[in-house]
Formats: structure tokens, C-alpha cells, sequence
């Protein structure tokens, strides 16, 4: 059981806008910086988003996020079908001394 | 180009021992944290290691003091060893590089293996 939590699974038609969320705790999202995740199958995991809501160069700025207090959220807008893919949200825990991954969303397009 | 490539997986039986390798090439491997991460079958990313410049480590509750975390910055390589396995651990095990360069980010890792399946069974 994933200490961040997901929803299990998110979808949106083609130009549309989707958010998903991902809830933490006052040692993890509420202390250290939130990172985002794009997986698609047979293919290694994609940094998204570092930092709460910074983009690597090369991330379409289709792709925001934020954070409030001990909850984090991945906004696409303008839905693409290359879209489709698991997205985990991860924060390093000060009381584990560990990196925490959400359960993971898988986006339909 | 800048790459991590793991080896080392395989079939191990329950109780063995398995050390996994990952070779990094196109950048400077000692200015760099590393972890590894693993996705059992059907499940989500769950980190395991982490290991810093100077090498100290952190593991994840589920393979503390069975897994250990090591690296060779004169061979640009990452090691991860293995111990008393058990079925849980099956899973594809990625090497990855944290991309804040001398020091950490804690979670971001921008260069990613292409992964390296452990399979533990009898």
C-alpha cells in the first residue's frame, strides 16, 4: 500500500483538460518536494516534473503542476493519445528517510 | 550519449543472493547521487536504493539489511547486492541518475536504465 495516494485511474477525450491528484503527509509532501512521473509500458520512467512544478527541457508546457500543504496535482491540458501512461507522483519522507512513489494513475485518452 | 545500462537479473531461488550492476557512461558518474527503483508485475514504482556522492546510503524498510547499495566512481558503475530474496522481490529493477549534479533533489531522476528483471522462484 502506497503511502502517497492516487487515484487508481484518470481519463479525458483528445483536447481536453485532466488533473490528477496525489495526497501525502506533513514528513513527506508537506516537508520536501514533489516529483512527477510518465511510464509508459516496456520503457523506462520519464521525469515530468521536478521540484513541485518545475519542467524539464523538453516537457511540452501542456504539462503543469502544483502543491498545497500535503497534496501535490499533475494538470495535461490539450490531451494527446501519446498521452496515455501511468503517472506517479514521488516525495522524498523525512520520517522514513526514504523516497515515497504514489500507487500510480493510468491516464485513458 | 548519456546512459546507464544494468545487468545481473536472472531466475534466483528463495533465500539466494543476486548482485546487480549498472554501467554509466556520457557523464561525470561521481558528481552524481543514484538510486535504484523496481516494478514488480502488475504493481507501481516502489524506490529501493539511494546513494550519495560521498556514499552513504539509504534503503527502503522492505530490504533494509538485505539489499545493499554500492558504487565505484573509478569504474563509473552502480551495484546493487542482494541477499536472502525472497518471491516479493521479483520485479524489474531500474538504476537512475538524481539530476540535481553535486548535491540531490531527493526524488528526481532524469536518466533511467532500461531495466534489468529479477526473478525470484523455485
Amino acid at each position: 500500500q502506497s503511502v502517497l495516494t492516487q487515484p487508481p485511474s484518470a481519463s479525458g477525450a483528445p483536447g481536453q483538460r485532466v488533473t490528477i491528484s496525489c495526497s501525502g503527509g506533513s514528513s513527506d509532501i508537506g516537508k520536501n518536494y514533489v516529483f512527477w512521473y510518465q511510464h509508459l509500458p516496456g520503457t523506462a520512467p520519464k521525469l515530468l516534473i521536478y521540484r513541485n512544478d518545475q519542467r524539464p527541457s523538453g516537457v511540452p508546457d501542456r504539462f503543469s503542476a502544483s502543491k498545497s500543504g500535503t497534496s501535490a496535482s499533475l494538470a495535461i491540458s490539450g490531451l494527446r493519445s501519446e498521452d496515455e501512461a501511468v503517472y506517479y507522483c514521488a516525495a522524498w519522507d523525512d520520517r522514513r528517510s526514504g523516497l515515497l512513489f504514489g500507487g500510480g494513475t493510468k491516464l485513458t485518452v | 550519449q548519456v546512459q546507464l545500462v544494468e545487468s545481473g537479473g536472472g531466475l534466483v531461488k528463495p533465500g539466494g543472493s543476486l548482485r546487480l550492476s549498472c554501467a554509466a557512461s556520457g557523464f561525470t558518474f561521481g558528481d552524481y547521487y543514484m538510486g535504484w527503483i523496481r516494478q514488480a508485475p502488475g504493481t507501481g514504482l516502489e524506490w529501493v536504493s539511494y546513494i550519495t556522492i560521498s556514499g552513504t546510503k539509504f534503503h527502503a524498510d522492505s530490504v533494509k539489511g538485505r539489499f545493499t547499495i554500492s558504487r565505484d566512481n573509478a569504474k563509473n558503475s552502480l551495484y546493487l547486492v542482494m541477499n536472502s530474496l525472497r518471491a516479493e522481490d521479483t520485479a524489474v529493477y531500474y538504476c537512475a541518475r538524481d539530476f540535481a549534479a553535486g548535491a540531490a533533489s531527493w526524488g528526481g531522476f532524469d536518466i533511467w536504465g532500461q531495466g534489468t528483471m529479477v526473478t525470484v522462484s523455485s
